[in-house]
């Protein structure tokens, strides 16, 4: 089924540790998305990628890094986990513009201890 | 700062009764979009409003986006059990090409049989 893949699905990481989380979308997407998911608070953009080749920050940046690998990939790393960084991470994939709205995968609970 | 703020934040109903659910900002946007989210899964996109006043209806749920294009709601006629969720709306921020959306923070709908 075409759509947005993330893995892992679930991850528990001791404070200190690094981790990857991956994202593949087949919709010849241009534009990508990481945003977090905390109780009461919705979702919050950590990063983006407007376009293949370009990346940038979103509201919420602090203790992540991102790769846009090609146009199908976009990859999200912890350096050095903490504790604050307990949340549900959500790829999301667009086509521009905005309008046609986000296709997103089924989310990374990640659980830093 | 683009702030949409939903309400209420949680609600729990019997079956057969209508709710509405509100999102409302003290800015412009340009287009809305209401996403419905299960337990476990990612958000998934409903509808887009994009002119002042305009009313889209798709089966029980009926949008629409106000006249000054600050504010949305969402009424569901009936609810049935299979209406329960997480709705969010989102609207568009920052530059437009980048496709960046910023979301409330979510009503949480509990259709009890």
């Amino acid at each position: 089924n075409a759509g947005v893949t993330q893995t892992p699905k679930f991850q528990v990481l001791k404070t200190g540790q690094s981790m990857t989380l991956q994202c593949a979308q087949d919709m010849n997407h241009n534009s990508m998305y990481w945003y977090r998911q905390d109780p009461g608070m919705g979702l919050r953009l950590i990063y983006y990628s407007a376009s293949e080749g370009t990346t940038d920050k979103g509201e919420v940046p602090n203790g992540y890094n991102v790769s846009r690998l090609n146009k199908r990939e976009f990859s999200l790393r912890l350096e050095s986990a903490a504790p604050s960084q307990t949340s549900v991470y959500f790829c999301a994939s667009s086509a521009a513009p905005t309008y046609y709205g986000y296709t997103f995968g089924s989310g990374t609970r990640l659980t830093v201890v | 700062t683009q702030l949409l703020e939903q309400s209420p934040q949680f609600l729990s109903i019997q079956e057969g009764e209508n709710l509405t659910v509100y999102c409302n900002s003290s800015s412009v946007f340009s287009s809305l979009q209401w996403y419905r989210q299960e337990p476990g899964e990612g958000p998934v996109l409903l509808v887009t409003v994009v002119t002042g006043g305009e009313v889209k209806k798709l089966k029980r749920l009926t949008f629409q986006f106000g006249d000054a294009r600050k504010d949305s709601s969402l009424h569901i006629t009936a609810a049935q059990p299979g209406d329960t969720g997480l709705y969010l709306c989102a609207g568009p921020f920052g530059s437009s090409n980048t496709g960046k959306l910023i979301f409330g923070q979510g009503t949480t709908l509990q259709v009890k049989p």
